[in-house]
């Protein structure tokens, strides 16, 4: 089935050691997206790829990077977690405005 | 940018119970979409929605765009149905850039 995958399902890391999330799909969807969603809050948009063009949300701390190396892999890359950055964090793919669809995402615990 | 809200923020349904979920957005928006968000955290697409009605089994939501609100309709509801419903919406051009309401959180007991 064509989805959208997220590895791992849970990463612990320690405060201030770099660690890198990933994502992948098979939908061939030209849009990815990375959302951060803390405890009982909504998803919250940080940035998101349209083919090789990246956009970040203006209030998307420098603490977050993101890579999209080829159409099914996107990363990304939190180069020093603060307690703060522990959250579930959510990759989201479309076709322009079509065909939104989730993966199961990665809940971050920093340590 | 958009403003999305969704009441109630909580629910308590017995199981076979009829809801109403209701989101309000601040802006003429080209993309209203409504999720499910299970225990596990998965977010599951229900609807694409910028206007009209559509149904989905025991589903159904219909979106007023001139009166900016849309409304979530859950049917003989079952226990599988709990979680969070959230509404999220787009007032931009182009591909999809969505700002989440803050959500319903449902509960289903037997």
């Amino acid at each position: 089935d064509a989805m959208v995958i997220q590895n791992p399902r849970y990463q612990v890391t320690q405060f201030g050691k770099p660690v890198t999330l990933s994502c992948s799909q098979t939908l061939n969807h030209n849009v990815m997206y990375w959302y951060q969603q803390k405890s009982s809050q909504a998803p919250k948009l940080l940035f998101h790829y349209y083919d090789k063009d990246f956009n970040n949300e203006a209030d998307t701390p420098d603490n977050f990077q993101s890579r999209r190396p080829n159409t099914s892999f996107c990363f990304l890359d939190i180069r020093s977690p603060g307690l703060g950055d522990a959250a579930m964090y959510l990759c989201a793919t479309s076709r322009d405005v079509f065909g939104y669809t989730f993966g199961s995402g990665t809940r971050l615990t920093v340590v | 940018g958009i403003q999305v809200e969704q009441s109630p923020p909580d629910l308590i349904l017995q199981e076979g119970a009829n809801s109403t979920l209701r989101c309000n957005f601040s802006d003429s928006v080209n993309n209203l979409q409504w999720f499910h968000q299970n225990p596990w955290g998965q977010l599951i697409n229900l609807f694409y929605i910028p206007s009209g009605t559509k149904q989905n089994g025991r589903l159904s939501a219909t979106t007023v765009a001139t009166e900016r609100y849309s409304l979530l309709y859950i049917s003989s509801s079952q226990t599988t149905d709990s979680g969070v419903y959230f509404c999220a919406a787009d007032a931009g051009t182009g591909f999809q850039k969505l700002v989440f309401g803050t959500g319903t959180r449902l509960l289903v007991s037997p």
